[in-house]
C-alpha cells in the first residue's frame, strides 16, 4: 500500500515550452502533497506544499508563476513548469502525506521526474 | 529556522568496516527519518525515529535519536558493497497548514562502499 506514482519518469522540451508532471497517490487520500526538487548530486529542496482545493504553499525564492501547482482531488496533484529554461532542467520528486486508513502519517515519495530543457 | 547538517558528506570505505554517519538539527522536532538514494532514483524510506532514544535496526543499518543534543545517529555494521548509495536525513518541521508537516533535508551522505 501507500504508492505514489508520478509521471512522466523524464521528459525533454525545447525552452519555452510548458511541461505538466502529474503526482498521484494510488491507494490512498493525500490531502497535502509536496514538491521538491533537486539538483545533481544534491540535496532536496521543497519547493511548495500544495494542499486539495486550496492555493499551494510556496516555499521563499520560489516563483509561483512559472511553477504552477494544482490538486485538484484528494489523489491527484499536478506542477507545470511554464516557459521551462535549461535551468529549470533537474529531478522533480512529489510525495504525499499519508494518515489515513492503511498508511502512516508520513510523506511517501513518488519516483520522480527528470526534466531537461534544451 | 531550521538546519540540519550531515557529516560525512562523502564516505568511502571497505566492506566488513564499521562506520557512523552523524545528522545535527537546530532546533526542537517531533520526527526525524532517513532515507537512501541511488543514483538516478527517489527516496527510499528507511527509519522514522519519533521519541528520545529511539533506536531501530534493519539489517547492517541502526539508527538512533538524542532529541536533547538534536542529534541522530545512521551506523553501519559490517558494510557490504550493496549499501552504497546517499544516505538522507530529514526533520520533521511544523507548518500551520492543515496540520501538516513539512520535511527539511540534509546535504546528504555520499557511501561508496568498496570490495
Amino acid at each position: 500500500g501507500a504508492v505514489v506514482s508520478q509521471h512522466p519518469s523524464w521528459v525533454i522540451c525545447k525552452s519555452g515550452t510548458s511541461v505538466k508532471i502529474e503526482c498521484r497517490s494510488l491507494d490512498f487520500q493525500a490531502t497535502t502533497m509536496f514538491w521538491y526538487r533537486q539538483f545533481p548530486k544534491q540535496s532536496l529542496m521543497l519547493m511548495a506544499t500544495s494542499n486539495e482545493g486550496s492555493k499551494a504553499t510556496y516555499e521563499q525564492g520560489v516563483e509561483k508563476d512559472k511553477f504552477l501547482i494544482n490538486h485538484a482531488s484528494l489523489t491527484l496533484s499536478t506542477l507545470t513548469v511554464t516557459s521551462a529554461h535549461p535551468e529549470d532542467s533537474s529531478f522533480y520528486i512529489c510525495s504525499a502525506r499519508g494518515g489515513g486508513p492503511g498508511t502512516t502519517d508520513t510523506q511517501y515519495f513518488g519516483p520522480g521526474t527528470r526534466l531537461t530543457v534544451l | 529556522e531550521l538546519k540540519v547538517e550531515q557529516n560525512p558528506l562523502f564516505l568511502s570505505m571497505q566492506e566488513g568496516k564499521n562506520y557512523t554517519i552523524y545528522c545535527n538539527y537546530s532546533t526542537t522536532s517531533d520526527r526525524l527519518y532517513w532515507y537512501r538514494q541511488d543514483p538516478g532514483k527517489s527516496l527510499e524510506s528507511l527509519f522514522v525515529l519519533l521519541s528520545n532514544g529511539a533506536v531501530k535496526q534493519e539489517g547492517r543499518l541502526m539508527a538512533s535519536l538524542d532529541t536533547k543534543a538534536r542529534l541522530s545517529t545512521l551506523h553501519i555494521t559490517a558494510a557490504v558493497h550493496d549499501l552504497s548509495a546517499t544516505y538522507f536525513c530529514a526533520v520533521e518541521k511544523d507548518i500551520r497548514i492543515q496540520g501538516a508537516q513539512k520535511l527539511v533535508f540534509g546535504q546528504g551522505t555520499r557511501l561508496t562502499i568498496n570490495p
